[in-house]
């Protein structure tokens, strides 16, 4: 079975620094990853995935994700984080079989704190 | 606009008292899924439907039931709720090649 970790529970920033969010799979075949925000009160939103190709892979609000083969990481980044980038962050692994969709596998979630 | 639709937003209810959350995507997506969050286990999976009347068990399906009777409808059954099912609900939709859409939740509180 797939599992994900998110190392870190919580993680505060500066305003306009830089971000890493550190995601972590395990899967015994290519991974379908995906990173999700959830803003406090709110759904979860696709930030971007990965489904195979170019490993670095571009997502909306200015958010990167490099996937890293040899390392089972997903890592997701923000050049200059902005105060309503504070949220939860979640990292998914799907599994598919035959075509189909057993479902997604989430991490436990980041919670992102944004200082001024 | 496409979108997953659940009902309702809230709900508190009694223990032991049926109560059903709905589930409709306008996608005609085939796969559908339902999930439950609480605070430091963020989301399981409780059921998913790969299509109409094929569902299949998730990573915590007791004390849940669900029905797919056509493709856009996917109702969460709670025959006898239970205090341990408080939680933020999330029914999904998927489509090949884009990702799974959400719904906006439902915080259900079984007192």
């Amino acid at each position: 079975a797939q599992s994900v970790t998110q190392p870190d529970i919580h993680i505060t920033v500066s305003e306009g620094a830089s971000l890493e969010l550190r995601c972590n799979y395990s899967y015994g075949a290519t991974p379908y990853l995906f990173w999700y925000v959830q803003s406090p009160g709110q759904g979860l939103q696709l930030l971007l995935k990965y489904f195979s190709g170019d490993t670095l892979v571009q997502g909306i609000k200015g958010f990167e994700a490099e996937f890293k083969r040899s390392q089972s990481s997903f890592n997701l980044r923000k050049p200059s984080v902005h105060w309503s980038d504070a949220a939860e962050y979640f990292c998914a692994v799907g599994a598919w079989s035959g075509g189909g969709a057993d479902g997604l596998t989430f991490g436990k979630g980041t919670h992102l704190i944004i200082q001024p | 606009e496409a979108q997953v639709t659940q009902n309702p937003r809230y709900l508190i209810t009694v223990t032991g008292k049926k109560l059903t959350v709905t589930c409709s995507q306008n996608m005609n997506h085939e796969y559908m899924s339902w999930y439950r969050q609480d605070p430091g286990l963020g989301l399981r999976q409780i059921y998913y439907s790969m299509n109409v009347e094929v569902t299949d068990k998730g990573d915590v399906p007791e004390g849940y039931k669900v029905s797919r009777k056509e493709k856009r409808n996917f109702p969460l059954i709670l025959e006898s709720p239970s205090p341990n099912q408080t939680s933020l609900y999330f029914c999904a939709s998927y489509r090949v090649g884009y990702g799974y859409t959400f719904g906006s939740g439902t915080r259900l509180t079984v007192v």
